[in-house]
């Protein structure tokens, strides 16, 4: 099965801040990868797929990148409404499997 | 607009079955893989298992092999998940969702407790 990691688990960040989570995977996965947000209560909700392509709707304040084993999720100027947990997937093989999770919360 | 509408769920005993449904509606139910994601109290997000879009394929995570059946029912726009042999591990929120790579679409979800 592929594994995969996020740093850091959680963040504390300022309206307006650039906030960064990474996602490693445990073996090559090319670009298929997915960037998930989920709020508490809510159903998790697509941002980002094929690591950097941009879901229809998404503002583009949020932003992917990485291929191989090493990807980036980017919210380039954190809003209130950016408050959530932030999830890594892979789809290069069976099992699919999740990140842990990057809590983000306001400073 | 897409919607999927989870419902089965509930509180089941140690070894119990249970299972759940979730109704397609707003898309053309036929064109698309279907999966079963999970989620446990307070915990992350765990792929269960997802089906082809004509049902002749089923793939599951290790967790559930073996005690989960998934189909589809093309006739009435649902998907189902079969679940036997519960044990304390299962209880999660159940979410159906659309398509095998990319998850846009999501339902509510629906919670199992699994507890004696």
């Amino acid at each position: 099965d592929i594994q995969m990691t996020q740093s850091p688990s959680s963040l504390s960040a300022s309206v307006g801040d650039r906030v960064t989570i990474t996602c490693r995977a445990s073996q090559g996965i090319s670009n298929s990868l997915n960037w998930y947000q989920q709020k508490p209560g809510k159903a998790p909700k697509l941002l980002i797929y094929d690591a950097s392509n941009l879901e229809t709707g998404v503002p583009s304040r949020f932003s992917g990148g990485g291929s191989g084993t090493d990807f980036t999720f980017t919210i380039s100027s954190l809003q209130p409404e950016d408050i959530a947990t932030y999830y890594c997937q892979q789809y290069h093989n069976v099992p699919r499997t999740f990140g842990p999770g990057t809590k983000v919360d306001l400073k | 607009q897409v919607q999927l509408v989870e419902s089965g769920g509930g509180l089941v005993k140690p070894g119990g079955s249970l299972k759940l449904s979730c109704a397609a509606s707003g898309f053309t139910f036929s064109d698309y893989y279907m999966s079963w994601i999970r989620q446990a109290p307070g915990k992350g997000l765990e792929w269960v298992s997802y089906i082809t879009k004509d049902g002749t394929d089923t793939k599951y995570a290790d967790s559930v092999k073996g005690r989960f059946t998934i189909s589809r029912d093309k006739a009435n726009n649902s998907l189902y998940l079969q679940m036997n042999s519960l044990g304390a591990e299962d209880t999660a929120v159940y979410y159906c969702v659309r398509g095998y790579m990319h998850h846009r679409c999501w339902g509510q979800g629906t919670l199992v407790t699994v507890s004696s």
